[in-house]
């Protein structure tokens, strides 16, 4: 399996306060994502970074931040949680974010907002 | 606009049966494709891409440029082969967009 390494494992938090969730890996990989995980919407993604301090919006990026400052690190931020952010959080990590460089996930992060 | 659609969420056979997750496509250009793989409580992880066109745990994928289609199929199902299904696509640089899933169980 690919070395990335999300946490926390699980988080319960309350609607307003700020959540921070990290990723690390030990590829060296240039491509870090984050996505979400919900029943009928299948993963969606949030936020992608193609190098450090390289980031760009994916197709959920409302209400979610994001920060590389090194490579091996990509942090996703809730700046102030919503019942609607309650879902299960992958980090997927790319080589060269080509066809022949397929996504890696990690074990995901289960947020649950109250 | 880049979609890919499955439109099965729940899909049920009995062991030994063949098995097909639909998988459809829209995309302008040449489509790069796969199928992830997520077993109960573990990752994601890739089953197969048709660049590479190989046949992983007995399941193959054929792209149909034609009917925009991209189905997973096995002709003979396990009981270890329940798990949720993807279906994805690579729209620019890395992202790949994902279809909301099969979730597939075999029976025995």
């Amino acid at each position: 399996d690919a070395g990335i390494t999300q946490s926390p494992r699980h988080k319960v938090t309350e609607t307003g306060t700020p959540v921070t969730l990290r990723c690390h890996q030990t590829e060296n990989h240039r491509y870090m994502y984050w996505y979400r995980q919900d029943p009928g919407h299948g993963l969606r993604l949030i936020h992608y970074s193609y190098g450090v301090k390289d980031t760009d919006k994916g197709e959920v990026s409302d209400g979610y931040s994001v920060s590389r400052s090194k490579t091996e690190d990509f942090l996703l931020t809730l700046e102030s949680a919503t019942s609607s952010q309650t879902s299960v959080y992958f980090c997927a990590i790319s080589e060269s974010g080509s066809a022949n460089s397929p996504l890696h996930f990690g074990n995901g992060t289960r947020l649950t907002v109250t | 606009a880049q979609r890919v659609t499955q439109p099965e969420k729940l899909l049920s056979v009995f062991k030994g049966a063949p098995v097909e997750l639909k998988c459809n496509y829209s995309y302008s250009g040449s489509p790069e494709l796969f199928w992830y793989v997520q077993y109960s409580r573990q990752r994601l992880q890739l089953l197969l891409r048709h660049i590479s066109r190989e046949s992983i745990k007995g399941f193959t994928a054929d792209l149909n440029k034609g009917e925009t289609s991209f189905h997973l199929k096995k002709p003979f199902a396990q009981e270890e082969d329940s798990a949720m299904y993807y279906c994805a696509l690579i729209k620019g640089v890395g992202k790949l967009v994902f279809g909301k899933g099969t979730k597939l169980t075999v029976n025995p």
